[in-house]
Protein backbone atom coordinates (compact mmCIF):
# COMPACT_ATOMS: atom_id res chain seq x y z
CA UNK A 1 0.00 0.00 0.00
CA UNK A 2 1.90 2.90 -1.15
CA UNK A 3 0.88 6.10 0.67
CA UNK A 4 2.29 8.76 -1.14
CA UNK A 5 2.54 7.87 -4.92
CA UNK A 6 4.21 10.18 -7.84
CA UNK A 7 4.44 9.32 -11.45
CA UNK A 8 6.28 9.18 -13.63
CA UNK A 9 9.51 8.40 -11.67
CA UNK A 10 11.79 9.35 -14.58
CA UNK A 11 10.90 12.25 -17.05
CA UNK A 12 13.28 13.56 -19.84
CA UNK A 13 12.50 15.96 -21.91
CA UNK A 14 13.70 18.82 -24.08
CA UNK A 15 13.83 22.57 -23.44
CA UNK A 16 10.26 24.28 -24.33
CA UNK A 17 7.86 21.42 -23.66
CA UNK A 18 5.45 21.20 -21.11
CA UNK A 19 5.10 18.46 -18.60
CA UNK A 20 3.02 16.99 -15.70
CA UNK A 21 3.80 15.37 -12.41
CA UNK A 22 1.24 13.50 -10.74
CA UNK A 23 0.87 12.87 -6.84
CA UNK A 24 -1.73 11.26 -5.14
CA UNK A 25 -2.13 10.11 -1.40
CA UNK A 26 -4.09 7.70 0.55
CA UNK A 27 -3.97 9.21 3.54
CA UNK A 28 -6.63 10.92 4.25
CA UNK A 29 -4.43 13.92 4.89
CA UNK A 30 -5.61 17.44 4.27
CA UNK A 31 -2.51 19.36 3.30
CA UNK A 32 -0.37 18.42 0.38
CA UNK A 33 3.31 20.35 -0.97
CA UNK A 34 5.76 20.02 -3.77
CA UNK A 35 9.26 19.99 -3.01
CA UNK A 36 12.30 20.70 -5.57
CA UNK A 37 15.52 18.88 -4.59
CA UNK A 38 17.77 20.39 -6.78
CA UNK A 39 22.00 18.92 -7.72
CA UNK A 40 23.08 20.22 -4.73
CA UNK A 41 20.44 18.53 -2.56
CA UNK A 42 18.91 21.36 -1.55
CA UNK A 43 15.19 20.67 -1.01
CA UNK A 44 13.07 23.88 -1.28
CA UNK A 45 9.13 23.48 -0.90
CA UNK A 46 7.48 25.29 -3.93
CA UNK A 47 3.74 25.05 -3.52
CA UNK A 48 1.48 23.86 -0.66
CA UNK A 49 -2.40 22.55 -0.63
CA UNK A 50 -5.36 22.31 2.05
CA UNK A 51 -8.31 21.63 1.05
CA UNK A 52 -7.75 22.52 -2.29
CA UNK A 53 -6.49 26.27 -1.51
CA UNK A 54 -3.37 26.77 -2.29
CA UNK A 55 -1.31 28.11 0.84
CA UNK A 56 2.01 29.36 -0.12
CA UNK A 57 3.87 30.07 -3.46
CA UNK A 58 7.65 30.44 -2.80
CA UNK A 59 8.53 32.63 -5.44
CA UNK A 60 8.39 30.29 -7.90
CA UNK A 61 8.30 30.71 -11.72
CA UNK A 62 4.51 31.20 -12.94
CA UNK A 63 5.68 28.09 -15.81
CA UNK A 64 4.91 25.94 -12.64
CA UNK A 65 1.09 25.97 -11.08
CA UNK A 66 -0.10 23.48 -9.00
CA UNK A 67 -3.64 21.76 -9.76
CA UNK A 68 -5.40 19.96 -7.07
CA UNK A 69 -8.68 17.92 -8.48
CA UNK A 70 -9.88 16.67 -4.91
CA UNK A 71 -7.97 16.14 -1.81
CA UNK A 72 -6.02 13.26 -2.40
CA UNK A 73 -4.39 14.70 -5.65
CA UNK A 74 -1.87 17.20 -6.75
CA UNK A 75 -0.12 17.55 -9.70
CA UNK A 76 2.55 19.67 -10.81
CA UNK A 77 2.87 20.89 -14.41
CA UNK A 78 5.50 22.76 -15.70
CA UNK A 79 5.53 24.72 -18.87
CA UNK A 80 8.27 25.54 -21.52
CA UNK A 81 10.51 23.41 -19.35
CA UNK A 82 14.11 25.11 -19.36
CA UNK A 83 17.56 23.30 -18.09
CA UNK A 84 17.21 25.07 -14.89
CA UNK A 85 14.13 23.09 -14.08
CA UNK A 86 16.23 19.75 -13.98
CA UNK A 87 16.03 18.11 -10.45
CA UNK A 88 13.89 15.83 -8.07
CA UNK A 89 10.53 16.69 -7.43
CA UNK A 90 8.89 15.37 -4.40
CA UNK A 91 5.34 15.50 -3.56
CA UNK A 92 4.32 15.16 0.48
CA UNK A 93 1.22 15.24 2.58
CA UNK A 94 0.52 15.91 6.40
CA UNK A 95 -2.37 15.24 8.51
CA UNK A 96 -1.57 17.82 10.38
CA UNK A 97 0.34 20.55 8.99
CA UNK A 98 3.58 19.38 10.53
CA UNK A 99 4.89 16.14 10.20
CA UNK A 100 5.25 15.30 6.08
CA UNK A 101 5.15 12.21 4.69
CA UNK A 102 7.14 12.05 1.09
CA UNK A 103 6.50 10.46 -2.45
CA UNK A 104 9.11 8.79 -3.83
CA UNK A 105 10.33 11.63 -5.99
CA UNK A 106 10.37 12.08 -9.84
CA UNK A 107 13.53 13.10 -11.65
CA UNK A 108 13.52 15.33 -13.88
CA UNK A 109 15.82 16.06 -16.84
CA UNK A 110 15.48 18.50 -19.42
CA UNK A 111 18.14 18.47 -22.18
CA UNK B 1 23.02 33.65 7.04
CA UNK B 2 20.93 30.67 5.63
CA UNK B 3 17.96 30.05 7.09
CA UNK B 4 18.67 26.48 8.65
CA UNK B 5 22.57 25.45 8.99
CA UNK B 6 24.20 22.04 9.19
CA UNK B 7 27.55 21.10 9.22
CA UNK B 8 27.56 19.10 5.74
CA UNK B 9 30.10 16.14 6.91
CA UNK B 10 30.59 13.37 5.96
CA UNK B 11 30.25 12.02 9.78
CA UNK B 12 32.28 8.83 9.56
CA UNK B 13 32.01 6.61 12.15
CA UNK B 14 32.46 2.95 13.28
CA UNK B 15 29.06 0.94 14.32
CA UNK B 16 28.41 1.08 17.98
CA UNK B 17 29.91 5.04 18.15
CA UNK B 18 27.82 7.82 19.42
CA UNK B 19 27.44 10.80 17.02
CA UNK B 20 25.70 13.83 17.60
CA UNK B 21 24.15 16.61 14.66
CA UNK B 22 23.78 20.10 15.33
CA UNK B 23 21.45 22.68 13.58
CA UNK B 24 21.30 26.44 13.74
CA UNK B 25 18.26 28.24 12.88
CA UNK B 26 17.81 31.76 12.11
CA UNK B 27 14.33 33.03 12.24
CA UNK B 28 13.28 33.12 16.03
CA UNK B 29 9.62 32.67 15.10
CA UNK B 30 10.04 29.41 14.18
CA UNK B 31 7.57 27.19 15.64
CA UNK B 32 8.46 23.41 15.08
CA UNK B 33 11.24 21.45 14.65
CA UNK B 34 12.19 17.92 13.04
CA UNK B 35 14.78 15.44 12.07
CA UNK B 36 14.81 13.90 8.83
CA UNK B 37 16.87 11.35 7.13
CA UNK B 38 16.94 10.42 3.41
CA UNK B 39 19.06 7.80 2.26
CA UNK B 40 20.79 7.58 -1.22
CA UNK B 41 18.65 8.50 -4.00
CA UNK B 42 15.78 8.07 -1.48
CA UNK B 43 12.53 10.31 -0.15
CA UNK B 44 13.26 12.01 3.12
CA UNK B 45 11.78 10.05 5.86
CA UNK B 46 10.84 11.50 9.32
CA UNK B 47 12.66 10.39 11.83
CA UNK B 48 11.55 12.43 14.75
CA UNK B 49 9.72 15.51 16.00
CA UNK B 50 11.93 17.69 18.24
CA UNK B 51 10.22 19.06 21.31
CA UNK B 52 11.31 21.99 24.24
CA UNK B 53 11.82 19.65 26.44
CA UNK B 54 13.86 17.04 24.27
CA UNK B 55 12.82 14.17 23.21
CA UNK B 56 14.15 10.77 22.84
CA UNK B 57 13.61 7.50 20.52
CA UNK B 58 15.66 4.53 21.01
CA UNK B 59 19.06 4.95 20.35
CA UNK B 60 18.24 8.83 19.01
CA UNK B 61 17.89 11.65 21.34
CA UNK B 62 17.03 15.59 20.07
CA UNK B 63 17.22 18.69 21.73
CA UNK B 64 16.04 21.93 21.30
CA UNK B 65 17.58 25.20 22.29
CA UNK B 66 15.23 28.15 21.79
CA UNK B 67 17.49 30.88 23.05
CA UNK B 68 20.72 29.76 20.78
CA UNK B 69 18.17 28.56 18.12
CA UNK B 70 20.06 25.58 18.16
CA UNK B 71 18.89 21.95 17.71
CA UNK B 72 20.78 18.49 18.14
CA UNK B 73 20.34 14.80 17.10
CA UNK B 74 22.12 12.00 18.99
CA UNK B 75 22.77 8.52 18.22
CA UNK B 76 23.92 5.64 20.17
CA UNK B 77 25.04 2.77 19.05
CA UNK B 78 25.32 3.40 15.66
CA UNK B 79 24.55 0.83 12.95
CA UNK B 80 24.88 0.24 9.72
CA UNK B 81 21.54 1.05 8.95
CA UNK B 82 22.08 4.70 10.55
CA UNK B 83 23.90 5.51 7.59
CA UNK B 84 22.10 8.57 5.73
CA UNK B 85 21.57 11.90 5.26
CA UNK B 86 20.19 13.77 8.17
CA UNK B 87 17.80 16.53 7.64
CA UNK B 88 17.23 19.30 10.22
CA UNK B 89 13.75 20.73 9.36
CA UNK B 90 12.08 24.17 11.04
CA UNK B 91 8.07 25.36 10.61
CA UNK B 92 7.04 28.52 10.69
CA UNK B 93 3.39 28.80 9.98
CA UNK B 94 2.81 27.04 6.62
CA UNK B 95 6.34 27.20 5.73
CA UNK B 96 9.02 24.25 5.61
CA UNK B 97 12.72 24.73 5.77
CA UNK B 98 14.73 22.04 5.20
CA UNK B 99 18.55 22.10 6.11
CA UNK B 100 21.38 21.17 3.21
CA UNK B 101 21.80 17.65 5.60
CA UNK B 102 24.80 16.46 7.39
CA UNK B 103 25.73 12.82 5.81
CA UNK B 104 26.47 9.93 8.19
CA UNK B 105 28.22 6.36 7.32
CA UNK B 106 28.40 4.37 9.34
CA UNK B 107 31.47 1.75 9.41
CA UNK B 108 31.88 -1.91 10.17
Amino acid sequence: DTAVSQTPKYLVTQMGNDKSIKCEQNLGHDTMYWYKQDSKKFLKIMFSYNNKELIINETVPNRFSPKSPDKAHLNLHINSLELGDSAVYFCASSPDGYEQYFGPGTRLTVT
Amino acid sequence: RKEVEQDPGPFNVPEGATVAFNCTYSNSASQSFFWYRQDCRKEPKLLMSVYSSGNEDGRFTAQLNRASQYISLLIRDSKLSDSATYLCVVNYGQNFVFGPGTRLSVLP
